[in-house]
């Protein structure tokens, strides 16, 4: 089973600021990632989708990385805004075809 | 033009009653899902079907029970509604079964048990 984790679960920076999110992942067959955003009392809007066959994808100031090898993914965000305040969550397939989801970092980005 | 609507967005409702949680997806998409995010806002599985077959049926209790009419809907529907229910519950949907497309979520539904 795939297991998630999301280190740290809380972030504050202050506007312009480079953001950089971890996300690690056990199962290192895995064959995709996905990063979503959560806005508070809202669904999950999908950010960006890595395959294994990637080692980055980019769209707009986001940018994120996946190394199976370490088991890790990043997403960086580029010059941050207030806008840009939320939940991030980082999901991951398993062999049975599951997305297992990490608990997220909330982001706050300071005016 | 909503991806994934789902309905209501908020349902609040005491012990004993049945409820039911309706999805739609518009984007002919054949995978559709149950998802439960609880207080500590863990999302876990519960349900997927693809074109009108459950696929996943996760440890949930018998009192859920999912319904997909076709493909682009897929209800949800709880008996015997107890505390522990309270939750988001999110519907999603997906191009294929595999994990391998990316997944489109609902808004959720606030499920308080009262």
């Amino acid at each position: 089973k795939q297991e998630v984790t999301q280190i740290p679960a809380a972030l504050s920076v202050p506007e312009g600021e480079n953001l950089v999110l971890n996300c690690s992942f056990t199962d290192s067959a895995i064959y995709n990632l996905q990063w979503f955003r959560q806005d508070p009392g809202k669904g999950l809007t999908s950010l960006l989708l890595i395959q294994s066959s990637q080692r980055e994808q980019t769209s707009g100031r986001l940018n994120a990385s996946l190394d199976k090898s370490s088991g890790r993914s990043t997403l960086y965000i580029a010059a941050s805004q207030p806008g840009d305040s939320a939940t991030y969550l980082c999901a991951g397939p398993s062999n049975d075809y599951k997305l297992s989801f990490g608990a997220g970092t909330t982001v706050t980005v300071r005016a | 033009d909503t991806a994934v609507s789902q309905t209501p967005k908020y349902l609040v409702t005491q012990m004993g009653n049945d409820k039911s949680i309706k999805c739609e997806q518009n984007l002919g998409h054949d995978t559709m899902y149950w998802y439960k995010q609880d207080s500590k806002k863990f999302l876990k599985i519960m349900f997927s079907y693809n074109n009108k077959e459950l696929i996943i049926n996760e440890t949930v209790p018998n009192r859920f029970s999912p319904k997909s009419p076709d493909k682009a809907h897929l209800n949800l529907h709880i008996n015997s509604l107890e505390l522990g229910d309270s939750a988001v519950y999110f519907c999603a949907s997906s191009q294929d079964a595999f994990g391998v497309r990316e997944q489109y979520f609902g808004p959720g539904t606030r499920l308080t048990v009262t």
